[in-house]
């Protein structure tokens, strides 16, 4: 069964250094796995995906993540954190089975400060 | 255009009554997904309409709970006889044709419940 951990519930990080979210996953088939992000009282907005392309991701906003099998991780980062930035950030892997729904992460909260 | 729409955004009931949320899939898209955002249990999956298939209900927590979807488009998710641990922010989504774990599921804003 898939499943997804994500370390750390809270990260917090000043404006302008670099942001490391992790996240492993677990899948007994190959994987596609998403970034999405939440803004308080807002839905779920797309990041970025692997869909088994390139292993390296670039998203919106700047952010990136590294798809490595050997680690069975796709941690999300960007270089300089904005205030923009603060929110919760959700990995999630797709089910594998017919209805390919999205096996979230527990979320980790995003804090930047100024 | 257009995004997936939720109604309402907010929702408070009384134990016992009974709810209904609705949904609006972007035009077209043939996948909807309904999932829950609670604070115990993080965003977990209820249920998956795909075409004229037969839906996936695997994940509705009890019978209490049911959707329906009208014509391949609109959806409503039903919560009957409401406890107060149904309170939570009930999650749309869809995507274009909910047959590739590849495809993006688009959110709506959700609606958020509190049963009193």
């Amino acid at each position: 069964a898939q499943s997804v951990t994500q370390l750390g519930s809270h990260v917090s990080v000043s404006e302008g250094a670099l942001v490391l979210l992790r996240c492993n996953y677990s899948s007994s088939v190959p994987p596609y796995l998403f970034w999405y992000v939440q803004y308080p009282n807002q839905g779920l907005q797309l990041l970025l995906k692997y869909t088994s392309a390139a292993t390296l991701v670039k998203g919106i906003n700047g952010f990136e993540a590294e798809f490595k099998k050997s680690e069975t991780s796709f941690h999300l980062t960007k270089p300089s954190a904005h205030m923009s930035d603060a929110a919760e950030y959700f990995c999630a892997v797709s089910s594998g089975d017919s209805s390919y729904k999205l096996i979230f992460g527990s979320g980790t909260r995003l804090l930047v400060r100024p | 255009g257009a995004g997936v729409s939720q109604s309402p955004s907010n929702k408070v009931t009384e134990k016992g009554k009974d709810v209904e949320l609705r949904c609006d899939p972007i035009s077209g898209h043939t996948a909807l997904y309904w999932y829950r955002q609670s604070l115990g249990q993080g965003l977990e999956f209820l249920i998956y309409f795909q075409g004229n298939s037969a839906p996936d209900k695997s994940g509705l927590p009890s019978d209490r709970f049911s959707a329906e979807r009208t014509g391949g488009s609109v959806s409503t998710l039903t919560i009957q006889r409401t406890q107060q641990e149904d309170s939570a922010v009930y999650l749309c989504a869809s995507s274009p044709r909910g047959t590739s774990g590849r495809e993006t599921q688009y959110f709506g804003p959700g609606t958020r419940l509190l049963v009193l």
